[in-house]
């Protein structure tokens, strides 16, 4: 199956600074890619999506304001938690897709906001 | 997309058929079930999808009740290394979205 990463796969960070986390498509080109995030014992909740080139679009309740998504390329796309806070400690998780029928999932980010 | 309802864990022996249902009685026609899994902490790993037919492939097989309304995924034997949760999804063919519910956690034994 298509390769998907993520860097790094774990941050920690003061409360107040802003983190970057960057999805790859390693040996295919997503026209699409999802931001999931994960909580403790809880299951994956979508948190957006992003077409190459264009805005993304958020699932209600978050906030596009503090969790900024670039698709610049078919094979990048980068989510910046901006004035991180211990809540948005989380796993994140991106995903890419070629077509529509299959997501490829990257390993995850374990971000600890402290 | 359609609600699907999974046991929120089951275990099995190393070794035996690892029987997963998934129960999705609101499923639309143009609705296909996939599955995923997750080992812990890591990404969702796809499985298998089907529409109505029975499918294998070299993971595991997926069978479709002849109403659509439930499916079971079949691990025919199991190892330590498929201790997971498993999430059941419908969704339409080509639709953006995966909606992961709570899944089933499967733990295999030795």
């Amino acid at each position: 199956g298509a390769v998907v990463s993520q860097h790094p796969s774990w941050v920690i960070c003061k409360s107040g600074t802003s983190v970057k986390i960057e999805c790859r498509s390693l040996d295919f080109q997503a026209t699409t890619m999802f931001w999931y995030r994960q909580f403790p014992k809880q299951s994956l909740m979508l948190m957006a999506t992003s077409n190459e080139g264009s805005k993304a679009t958020y699932e209600q309740g978050v906030e596009k304001d503090k969790f900024l998504i670039n698709h610049a390329s078919l094979t990048l796309s980068t989510l910046t938690v901006t004035s991180a806070h211990p809540e948005d400690s989380s796993f994140y998780i991106c995903s890419g897709a070629v077509d529509l029928n299959e997501q490829f999932f990257g390993p995850g980010t374990r971000l600890t906001v402290l | 997309d359609a609600k699907t309802t999974q046991p929120p864990s089951m275990d099995c022996a190393e070794g035996r058929a690892a029987n997963l249902p998934c129960n999705h009685s609101t499923i639309s026609g143009n609705e296909y079930v996939y599955w995923y899994r997750q080992i812990h902490s890591q990404g969702p790993q796809y499985i298998i999808h089907g529409l109505k037919n029975n499918e294998t492939n070299e993971m595991a097989s997926l069978i479709i009740t002849e109403d659509r309304k439930s499916s079971t995924l079949i691990l025919p034997h199991a190892t330590l290394r498929d201790t997971a949760v498993y999430y059941c999804i419908v969704r339409v063919q080509g639709a953006q979205k995966l909606v992961f519910g709570q899944g089933t956690r499967l733990t295999i034994n030795p």
